[in-house]
């Protein structure tokens, strides 16, 4: 249980393209999603928090005019990169916790792996 | 400032315990979670630990000790698939998660 599904898994694209990632919870009710980034050899950095139907919650220093984080429903949240650049290359993860209480552990996408030209 | 310590990178052999300490400084504490990340791959799910003591999960344990702000994960009976990353996770008082940067584990014949 607690399937997490993050897609696409790979993108190679060109500067200035728009990218939208997706992170599904397959077979429960995410209440709270997040998402981060993954530099080489680097420890995960959350970029924002996200719970159905309301605005994410972006950490420091990241730009919600570029990220663009949409949680329309119970199992859905998106990730657009508006505008990429090569300094965006990176592996964006998703995970999602299946209940409110913040003991629960997270269930993490498979991540995708960004490459801008 | 919140700060998460675990080493950089440690090597065992095949078959073999190794224990990878984490300490950690951070506004209040709601649980400390060990994950495990294979490269290129999301992390996984290994332990979670609120209270002092040792949780046992088959070969893998961990343990916590809140008033020293430190816990080890104990990995026995080594294989060479636990060549990974080991990821060591405190929740403060915000319920935010707090990660260190991570021990890369390799294991050898």
């Amino acid at each position: 249980g607690a399937v997490v599904s993050q897609h696409p898994s790979w993108v190679i694209c060109k500067s200035g393209t728009s990218v939208k990632i997706e992170c599904r919870s397959l077979d429960f009710q995410a209440t709270t999603m997040f998402w981060y980034r993954q530099f080489p050899k680097q420890s995960l950095m959350l970029m924002a928090t996200s719970n159905e139907g309301s605005k994410a919650t972006y950490e420091q220093g990241v730009e919600k005019d570029k990220f663009l984080i949409n949680h329309a429903s119970l199992t859905l949240s998106t990730l657009t990169v508006t505008s990429a650049h090569p300094e965006d290359s990176s592996f964006y993860i998703c995970s999602a916790r299946d209940h409110p209480d913040g003991w629960r552990p997270q269930h993490f996408g498979d991540g995708t792996r960004l490459s801008i030209l | 400032g919140q700060n998460i310590d675990q080493p950089t990178e440690m090597t065992a052999t095949e078959g073999a315990i190794v224990q990878i300490n984490c300490t950690y400084q951070t506004s209040g504490f709601n649980g400390l979670f060990w994950y495990q990340q294979h490269a290129g791959e999301a992390p996984t799910f290994l332990s979670y630990n609120v209270l002092d003591g040792l949780e046992e999960k088959g070969r893998f344990s961990s343990f916590l000790s809140r008033s020293k702000g430190y816990s080890y994960l104990l990995l026995k009976e080594l294989q060479m698939k636990d060549s990974a990353s080991y990821l060591c996770a405190v929740r403060d008082s915000n319920y935010q998660l707090i990660w260190g940067a991570g021990t890369k584990l390799i294991i050898k014949p």
